[in-house]
């Protein structure tokens, strides 16, 4: 079955300073891999997404991702953050049924 | 802009009331989703919908059940509310394929007395 998995529960960075959030799924053919971000009291917003093509994908807010499928990895990067990018995050895969497999999240907390 | 509505943002409920949560969206998608969000557990799927009248069950569809007969109006249904059904309700809706952005509504965070 397809998942994700986001190692990192929380994630403090300072305003300004380089971003790098993990995800690492498990699927047997090519992906489809999401990154989204929830802010507090919100529904999710896609960050991007991708499923062929280029494997460095540029999305909105300044975010990126790049897939390596020699690592299993979509990581979302970010050169500088901005404190109203403290948000939660989520990868996500799609499954055979078009619904998605979650990553439990990571909570980003910028500092001034 | 698309736009998924969700009936209620906070909801207060009793241990065995039945409980609807509605979402409406307005993009003719033919996919909808409803789940559920705690807390470590990130984003888990109870029932999606990819047409009028059709259903499947998701990861954790036990408690719950969903009609669905118009396009646009997904509902979720406690059948007898329990605290641990305490939790954020996402609604989410797309156009069918893999490749398709779901969009989500703001969620309704319900509590179970």
């Amino acid at each position: 079955a397809q998942s994700v998995t986001q190692p990192d529960i929380h994630i403090t960075v300072s305003e300004g300073a380089s971003l790098e959030l993990r995800c690492n799924y498990s699927y047997g053919a090519t992906p489809y891999l999401f990154w989204y971000v929830q802010s507090p009291g919100q529904g999710l917003q896609l960050l991007l997404k991708y499923f062929s093509g280029d494997t460095l994908v540029q999305g909105i807010k300044g975010f990126e991702a790049e897939f390596k499928r020699s690592q299993s990895s979509f990581n979302l990067r970010k050169p500088s953050v901005h404190w109203s990018d403290a948000a939660e995050y989520f990868c996500a895969v799609a499954n055979s049924g078009y619904a998605l497999n979650f990553g439990k999240g990571t909570s980003l907390l910028v500092t001034p | 802009d698309v736009k998924v509505t969700q009936s209620s943002r906070y909801l207060v409920k009793r241990t065995g009331e039945k409980v609807f949560l509605e979402c409406v969206q307005d993009m003719d998608h033919e996919n909808m989703f409803w789940y559920r969000q705690d807390p470590g557990l990130g984003l888990r799927l109870i029932y999606f919908s990819y047409d009028v009248k059709m259903k499947e069950k998701g990861d954790i569809p036990e408690g719950y059940s969903v009609s669905r007969e118009k396009k646009e109006r997904f509902s979720l249904i406690l059948e007898s509310a329990s605290t641990n059904q305490t939790s954020m309700y996402l609604c989410a809706s797309s156009f069918p394929g893999r490749e398709e952005t779901q969009y989500f509504g703001p969620g309704t965070r319900l509590l179970v007395l």
